[in-house]
């Protein structure tokens, strides 16, 4: 098993410019997450999604969206990109059965 | 008072030191406590798991939960150079699905 996948690894976007951040995952998890990472700022929840056409907004979800069309993807499009959403972002998943969330190796991204 | 609690660091140790990682937390509906290890440009991975109080040992980590102090912490026993790494606490109100609440995670570095 892959785990967790995402693509791609590193990106520089320019300020206004839309792109896509990809996340698979091939354990069967009907829960699928997607976080941001600032330099000591912790995890916080972009947006969630606990199975294919159902998401939900997390903590931080404004410039940001998802969609789940299968339970394997769960991409995450930014629009009109801004200097304040140059950050890692993580995709995870879970299982139905426990908490345990599982990390894809993240995307760094920066909006210049 | 945020949710969840947690020094940044970093912690610098020799090596074979005893470390102590701390969270505090306010919500008293969290029962599920768990310790991620993250390591310099990777995703985070679980390390500990715990529910409710008490003590849970895995190896040279013991995870504690003291609810009514709404504490946790992890104890790293004869710690090794491998051991640097950000150490994030994260805690639920509930098994299966349920989103995470995450600290800022801990710095730790540990020196031969």
């Amino acid at each position: 098993n892959a785990g967790v996948t995402q693509t791609p690894k590193f990106h520089i976007l320019k300020i206004g410019q839309s792109m896509t951040l990809q996340c698979t995952q091939d354990m069967n998890h009907n829960y699928m997450y997607w976080y941001r990472q600032d330099p000591g700022m912790g995890l916080k929840l972009i947006y969630y999604s606990v199975g294919a056409g159902i998401t939900d907004k997390g903590e931080v979800p404004n410039g940001y969206n998802v969609s789940r069309s299968t339970t394997e993807d769960f991409p995450l499009r930014l629009e009109l990109a801004a200097p304040s959403q140059t950050s890692v972002y993580f995709c995870a998943s879970s299982s139905l059965f426990d908490n345990e969330q599982f990390f894809g190796p993240g995307t760094r991204l920066t909006v210049l | 008072q945020k949710e969840v609690e947690q020094d940044p660091g970093p912690l610098s140790v020799p090596e074979g030191a005893i470390v102590s990682l701390n969270c505090t937390y306010s919500n008293s509906a969290f029962q599920y406590f768990m310790w991620y290890r993250q390591y310099s440009r990777k995703g985070p991975e679980l390390l500990m798991y715990t529910y409710s109080s008490g003590n849970k040992e895995d190896g040279r980590f013991t995870a504690q939960v003291d609810k009514s102090s709404k504490y946790i912490s992890l104890f790293i026993r004869d710690s090794q150079p491998s051991d640097s790494a950000t150490y994030l606490c994260a805690m639920s109100a509930r098994s299966g699905y349920s989103t995470l609440t995450f600290g800022k995670g801990t710095m730790l570095l540990v020196s031969p």
